[in-house]
């Protein structure tokens, strides 16, 4: 079965610091795996996603997340953190299979704290 | 403006009532998702649709019913058989293949009082 972990439920940095959130899947096929943000009260809007093609994946605000499939990683990352990245980041991998189309399974969560 | 709405955004509701939370999109997209978010849980699937007049359970399907009546439409009714129903409930819609983005609505507070 798929599965998802994101590693920190809560993740502080300093303004400017680096932004390094973890997810890892388990997958008996190569996945499907998507980044979305949620700031508070509100919907989940896609920061990127991987599914073909080249492994480093560049979404929005400047986020960017690399797919190792030796590590069956997908770890997100910014170099430079804003107050206004300070929200909750969900991991999540589509599942294959023509029962199951389009069908995501979510990690956790992190929450991700800006401190000026 | 394309995009997904779901109302109302808070509810209140008493133990024993069942109580029904709308869906709309206008992206012409054929799949339809609920999910319910709870602190620390992240997102888990109650029910989804792939066609009009057709949905599968997911993963906590029991005390929740849905329609997909219209394409546009996913309404969710949290019935009196739902132990639990206080949670934010996030409906979202895709073009349904496994490489799709899903487009998520703005949510829906339910509280039971």
């Amino acid at each position: 079965a798929q599965s998802v972990t994101q590693l920190g439920s809560h993740v502080s940095v300093s303004e400017g610091a680096l932004v390094l959130l973890r997810c890892n899947y388990s997958s008996s096929v190569p996945p499907y795996l998507f980044w979305y943000v949620q700031y508070p009260n509100q919907g989940l809007q896609l920061l990127l996603k991987y599914t073909t093609g080249a492994t480093l994946v560049k979404g929005i605000n400047g986020f960017e997340a690399e797919f190792k499939k030796s590590e069956t990683s997908f770890h997100l990352t910014k170099p430079s953190a804003h107050m206004s990245d300070a929200a909750e980041y969900f991991c999540a991998v589509s599942l294959h299979g023509s029962s199951n189309t389009g069908k995501l399974i979510f990690g956790q969560g992190t929450t991700l704290q800006v401190k000026p | 403006d394309g995009g997904i709405t779901q109302s109302p955004k808070y509810l209140f509701r008493k133990e024993g009532q069942n109580v029904t939370l709308s869906c709309e999109q206008n992206l012409n997209h054929d799949a339809m998702y609920w999910y319910r978010q709870d602190p620390g849980q992240g997102l888990r699937l109650i029910y989804y649709s792939q066609i009009v007049n057709d949905f599968q359970k997911g993963d906590i399907a029991e005390g929740y019913s849905v329609s997909r009546e219209k394409k546009e439409s996913f309404p969710l009714t949290v019935t009196s058989a739902q132990k639990n129903p206080t949670a934010f409930y996030l409906c979202a819609s895709s073009l349904a293949g496994s490489t799709d983005t899903q487009y998520f609505g703005p949510g829906t507070r339910l509280t039971v009082l």
